[in-house]
């Protein structure tokens, strides 16, 4: 069975730094180009950022870029992402999720998503 | 940045009802579009992509169409479970955008 397992989320102070993780199974995870997703309490889905299958390449919405990094270790089967410089609107649900098809790097949906862990940052 | 628009914004359906969702791109994104189903408290879920495509195991009662700038959910006969927000979502360009989202509500 293909897993999304995040966690790291937590309540953080203004411009403060959080990383998350995210662990997957039950799929070859260095195949798959994988994404983080946020939702705003009450709000709707904001992709934040998304990295190839190898890693080499990385995308990031404007409203993260600079403060925010996506990696992956294939070799553990983790995804994360290291968020800096923490603003009151980056609180959140983060979910990570996989990307499909295989091998596909930039036309990709998400067809398998984590359960999502909640940032909160306070002033 | 494209921007997907939904409606309507809310929908009330009887069970066993028809429900049509609408989605509109600003600028064409070709069949790189997919519907996600959300239900309180859960992450979304995968219901259509490449426009018309069925996700595994999503019940036939779910159904896509639409290619360009207009896209076309149908819920043929609305169950219980059916009733969520749902999104559409294009990933033709970076950064993939997601419509507001559409509340099917029962009626």
């Amino acid at each position: 069975e293909v897993q999304l397992l995040g966690s790291g989320g937590g309540l953080v102070q203004l411009g403060g730094s959080l990383r998350l993780s995210c662990a997957a199974s039950g799929f070859s995870f260095s195949s798959y180009a994988m994404s983080w997703v946020r939702q705003a309490p009450g709000k709707g889905l904001e992709w934040v950022s998304r990295i190839s299958g190898s890693g080499g390449a990385k995308y990031y919405a404007d409203s993260v870029k600079g403060r925010f990094t996506i990696s992956r270790d294939n070799s553990e089967n983790t995804l994360y992402l290291q968020m800096d410089s923490l603003r009151a609107d980056d609180t959140a649900v983060y979910f990570c999720a996989k990307g499909s098809p295989a091998g596909e790097d930039y036309y990709y949906y998400l067809d398998v998503w984590g359960k999502g862990a909640t940032v909160t940052v306070s002033s | 940045e494209i921007v997907m628009t939904q409606s309507p914004a809310t929908l009330s359906v009887s069970p066993g009802e028809r429900a049509t969702l609408s989605c509109r791109a600003s600028q064409s994104v070709s069949s790189n579009f997919a519907w996600y189903q959300q239900k309180p408290g859960q992450a979304p879920r995968l219901l259509i992509y490449g426009a018309s495509t069925r996700a595994t195991g999503i019940p036939a009662r779910f159904s896509g169409s639409g290619s360009g700038t207009e896209f076309t959910l149908t819920i043929s006969s609305l169950q219980s479970e059916d009733f969520a927000v749902y999104y559409c979502q294009q990933y033709n360009n970076w950064p993939g955008t997601f419509g507001g989202g559409t509340k099917v509500e029962i009626k």
